[in-house]
This record gives structure tokens, sequence and C-alpha cells, in this order.
């Protein structure tokens, strides 16, 4: 079946501008995750959504960060105002949440903030 | 101290070689032990999962758990030049939503 899709798979902004990325989950799957990854850096934790539960936000950097999922499918990520220090890849993972609790990745959106 | 430490590398060996990936953590309550493998400019996809101590093999890839040291390994036997890519350890608690950790990944570069 189709796994996780993304979003632009790149996109170049320019800085102040606000972007969007988009991650349409792994059909069933409860769990979504959003992390950031930046050059030599370890994936970075930012938003996670389960259900119709409230979403965990502690890993957004700012308040220029948010997301929003629609029905329990697809998510949006939004930045606002773009910084260059915002420049990295942005991984969406789904996951069942049960049973075997495994994430599958999205192959990411590639964000250059000029 | 980070939750989950992995040496960044990078490791660079020869077509053919023995390649053994480490990872240490600190938290007793980690259940799930996985490894993710990175090709450049692509997402990570699940290598191994395993939830208990002690070694699960598939094909060339062998995972090993020790819960008593807190370590996990990925060894990678006849190593190709395919293998060519970032491994990401990854451990996971089950108890809290948000509950995957990760390593930082390390680099291994297997030269023909």
């Amino acid at each position: 079946g189709a796994g996780v899709s993304q979003s632009p798979s790149n996109k170049v902004t320019e800085k102040g501008k606000d972007v969007e990325l988009r991650c349409d989950p792994i059909s069933g799957h409860t769990a979504l995750y959003w992390y950031r990854q930046s050059l030599g850096q370890g994936l970075e934790f930012l938003i996670y959504f389960q259900g119709n539960s409230a979403p965990d936000k502690s890993g957004l950097p700012s308040d220029r960060f948010s997301a929003e999922r629609t029905g329990g499918s697809v998510s949006t990520l939004t930045i606002q105002r773009t910084q260059q220090e915002d420049s990295a890849v942005y991984l969406c993972a789904s996951s069942l949440y049960e049973g075997k609790n495994i994430q599958y990745f999205g192959a990411g959106t590639r964000l250059s903030v000029l | 101290q980070k939750e989950v430490e992995q040496d960044p590398g990078p490791l660079s060996v020869p077509e053919g070689a023995i390649v053994s990936l480490n990872c240490t953590y600190s938290n007793s309550a980690f259940q799930y032990f996985m490894w993710y493998r990175q090709y450049s400019r692509k997402g990570p996809e699940l290598l191994m999962y395993t939830y208990s101590s002690g070694n699960k093999e598939d094909g060339r890839f062998t995972a090993q758990v020790d819960k008593s040291s807190k370590y996990i390994s990925l060894f990678i036997r006849d190593s190709q030049p395919s293998d060519s890519a970032t491994y990401l350890c990854v451990l996971g608690d089950g108890d809290t939503g948000n509950q995957f950790y990760f390593g930082t990944g390390t680099s291994l570069t297997v030269i023909p």
C-alpha cells in the first residue's frame, strides 16, 4: 500500500514568508509525528497527534510553528515568518500506536529559507 | 545527558567488512529497540525491530540488545556499497504518547 506522503519535496522561500508543509499518513494510522532534521543533527521532535486527543506540542521551537491534523488524517505544518535557521528537512511519520508500534516515515520536505 | 547516545561517525569500511554500530541509553523503561536506515535525501526506513534482550537476525543484519548494560548494536556482515547510509537507533518506552527517542545517527560509507 501507499506509504507516508509529504509535499512539497522541496521548498525554497524568502525570509519572512509563511510556508505550509503537508503530510498524508498511511491509511488507518492514528498517530502522526512531525520532526525536524538539520544537517549533522539528529531528529528533533516537533509535534505529535494521536487520534482525537489534544496534540503534544512540546517540541515546537517557537510560536511561529503550528500544526493541524484534519479528520484524523492529513496534517499540515505551518511556519510563519520563516527565518534562515528554519532551513532543514521536515519529516513526518505515522504509526498504528497499538500492538507493534513502529513509525513509518515520509521522504521529507527540504526547506530552504533564503 | 541525552536519553540515547550514538557515535555520529563518519565510519568508512571496505566492501565485505563487518560493521558494528552501537547506541547506549540511560532509561531502563525502554522496551522497543529499532534501527532505521536513511539514504541521502530520503526518509528513514525501518531495518530491524526488537523488544527483548538477545539477538535478532535478518539476512546480513543482526540486532543485539543488552538491557542489563543498556547497550544496543547493529551488525552488518559482508557489507556492500549499497549499505552506505546513515543508521539511526530508535528506542521506545511504550508508556507515553510521544514514546520514541532517537540517536543522532551514524554515517556509514562502504568503499568498493
